[in-house]
């Protein structure tokens, strides 16, 4: 069974700091892999997804996120942090069964 | 616009009712599914339906019941038989590799 880890439940930047969320999986095969943004109370907002092609992939708001198959991992990044990233962020993967399995989320908070 | 929909945004339930979550969808997906949401714990998946009448459990679907009349609809029915009902409830739909998230409906037992 697939698994995905998420490493931090909590991640405090300064604002204008790199920002980075790690992801890593459990696969003996690659998978679709998503990251998600969760603000207080709301659903989930697709950030950016991989499924082929280019292993590096640009998201929305800055975010972008690179596939290692070798180090089976999808960690997300943003040069500076901005306030309004102050959010929860959801990684999850799935094998074209259209079924996702999440990770247990990382709640960024940003100091000005 | 095109969206999903969940109603209502917050119920309170008393211990021993049920309770059912709606959920709307105007994609013309075919696929929807039911998540649980508990701080620390990520989303879990309640049900799934790929199709109109039928539907699939998740992981955690005891306590739970779900239909699929009509495209556009799934609704979920929290029984008495879930011990542990108070959670976010979110509902989603499946279009071009990407699932499309509703803004969630928030169960409290009382």
């Amino acid at each position: 069974a697939q698994s995905v880890t998420q490493l931090g439940s909590h991640v405090s930047v300064s604002e204008g700091a790199l920002v980075l969320l790690r992801c890593n999986y459990s696969s003996s095969v690659p998978p679709y892999l998503f990251w998600y943004v969760q603000y207080p109370n709301q659903g989930l907002q697709l950030l950016l997804k991989y499924t082929t092609g280019a292993t590096l992939v640009k998201g929305i708001n800055g975010f972008e996120a690179e596939f290692k198959k070798s180090e089976t991992s999808f960690h997300l990044t943003k040069p500076s942090a901005h306030m309004s990233d102050a959010a929860e962020y959801f990684c999850a993967v799935s094998f074209n069964d259209y079924k996702l399995s999440f990770g247990a989320g990382t709640t960024v908070t940003v100091r000005a | 616009d095109g969206g999903i929909t969940q109603s209502p945004k917050y119920l309170f339930r008393k211990e021993g009712q049920n309770v059912t979550l709606s959920c709307e969808q105007n994609l013309n997906h075919d696929a929807m599914y039911w998540y649980r949401q508990d701080p620390g714990q990520g989303l879990r998946l309640i049900y799934y339906s790929q199709i109109v009448n039928d539907f699939q459990k998740g992981d955690i679907a005891e306590g739970y019941s779900v239909s699929r009349e009509k495209k556009e609809s799934f609704p979920l029915t929290v029984t008495s038989a879930q011990k542990n009902p108070t959670a976010f409830y979110l509902c989603a739909s499946i279009g071009q590799d990407e699932q499309f998230f509703g803004p969630g409906t928030r169960l409290t037992v009382l």
